[in-house]
């Protein structure tokens, strides 16, 4: 069974850093991309992006590029989002998910249960 | 790239058919098979409903049905249920090798 466990809740002040981490078990964790998806209070989805943690490739959404940082370790089987430079705009509940093979990336089939950030002074 | 455009809301009584449409370009849901449709209840994560545009993941009713008509994609709802009112996501791949939702779509079970 596959299953997707994110870290829990953090609350940052403006201009700090931020890690997310996200286990992914129950398959093969290098065979897969795992993706990331923004979810802003009262909003829609956003596709942050992927990373394919076999090679560590990844490809960032244009709207994300720059402000995040996808990083992958596969000795524990585990995804982590990097945010840098946070604003109270960057509140938010992020998704960790698994995306698909390498050349059949086009569906997130799993989801992981999210991570609130909240970023206030 | 803009998110692909979905009616904010639809509605329907239960037992009937309701269809959310997602309209996006050339350079997502016309040119690829990469379509698929997402659930999601109030403060829970999204759930993959319909992926390539009309098949359906093991465990998914088939009252759950998808479609593709040039850039409009379409997921129907047929015997809508009481438990189908949630919010509910598109998604297309797109020609930079990357995914973009639409902006989603409440859906009432009156």
């Amino acid at each position: 069974e596959v299953q997707v466990v994110q870290s829990g809740a953090q609350v940052k002040k403006p201009g700090e850093s931020l890690k997310i981490s996200c286990e992914l078990s129950g398959y093969t964790f290098t065979n897969y991309w795992v993706g990331w998806v923004r979810q802003m209070p009262g909003k829609g989805l956003e596709w942050m992006g992927i990373i394919y943690p076999a090679d560590s490739e990844t490809k960032y959404s244009p709207s994300f590029q720059g402000h995040v940082t996808f990083s992958a370790d596969k000795s524990v089987s585990t995804a982590y989002l990097h945010l840098s430079s946070l604003q109270p705009s960057d509140t938010a509940m992020y998704y960790c998910a698994r995306q698909g093979p390498y050349y059949d990336f086009g569906h997130i089939d799993y989801w992981g249960q999210g991570t609130l950030v909240t970023v206030s002074s | 790239q803009s998110a692909l455009t979905q009616p904010a809301s639809v509605s329907g009584s239960p037992g009937q058919s309701i269809t959310i449409s997602c309209t996006g370009t050339s350079s997502d849901v016309a040119g690829y098979k990469y379509v698929s449709w997402y659930q999601q209840y109030p403060g829970k994560a999204p759930k993959l409903m319909i992926y390539d545009v009309n098949n359906r993941p093991s465990g998914v009713s088939n009252r759950f049905s998808g479609s593709k008509s040039g850039n409009t994609a379409s997921l129907t709802i047929s015997g809508l249920q009481a438990e189908d009112e949630a919010d509910y996501y598109c998604s297309s791949y797109t020609s930079s090798s990357t995914l973009v939702f639409g902006g989603g779509t409440k859906l009432t079970v009156l």
